[in-house]
């Protein structure tokens, strides 16, 4: 089973859609969750830190479900720059180093 | 901000040569460098973890004399891709990190690889 499982998409939205990414890990002791951007053939950047209680920075929405062992971003009104691919990345127990989602594939269309 | 810089950004090699690539961290000491491996459509993998001055720890299938990695100073990684192979083209990436609780991970601009 793999580490991280995102939905590979693509997402084709109109601009201004609200659009949600889900993602799961399979190793509940998992101790950091992060959400990464990755333009076509350019390096990962940060985009959010993901927190138990839900973090928000300006349209971009993350929530951490450990339960579940489920981490979701949501896009509200959505721009024609966020068309990229997002990552869902975690970091196992004991390690620093992270693994990584397959991503997701954003279109926003004009 | 924290900054790798990675060279070079795209190279083109024949088979049977080696490569090598360089990461930098310019204004920071990387204690631990990641190197990862991105094919078309599909997620990074780690490759190995070099901790400075330490011998790498490479990832399950990953040839450790294919894949030389040396860490020597706290600013400078290499990743050496010996004999290389058509299918070792790839993105190759490097990610670095400082020991430091929260300090978080800074990537490099990444490496395409052609062989042919």
């Amino acid at each position: 089973r793999k580490e991280v499982e995102q939905d590979p998409g693509p997402f084709n939205v109109p601009e201004g859609a609200t659009v949600a990414f889900n993602c799961t890990y399979s190793n509940s002791a998992s101790q950091s969750f992060f959400w990464y951007r990755q333009d076509c053939r350019k390096e990962p950047k940060l985009l959010m830190s993901v927190y138990s209680s839900g973090n928000e920075d300006g349209r971009f929405t993350a929530q951490l479900n450990r339960a579940s062992q489920y981490i979701s971003l949501l896009i509200r009104d959505s721009k024609l720059s966020d068309s990229a691919t997002y990552l869902c990345v975690v970091t196992p127990p004991g390690a620093n180093n992270l693994f990584f989602g397959t991503g997701t594939r954003l279109t926003v269309i004009p | 901000g924290a900054v790798v810089s990675q060279h070079p950004s795209w190279v083109i090699c024949k088979s049977g040569t080696s490569v090598k690539i360089e990461c930098r961290s310019l204004d920071f000491q990387a204690t631990t460098m990641f190197w990862y491996r991105q094919f078309p459509k599909q997620s990074l993998m780690l490759m190995a973890t070099s901790n400075e001055g330490s011998k790498a720890t490479y990832e399950q299938g990953v040839e450790k004399d294919k894949f030389l990695i040396n860490h020597a100073s706290l600013t400078l990684s290499t990743l050496t891709v010996t004999s290389a192979h058509p299918e070792d083209s790839s993105f190759y990436i490097c990610s670095a990190t400082r020991q430091a609780a929260n300090y978080g991970y800074t990537f490099g601009s990444g490496t395409r690889l052609t062989v042919v």
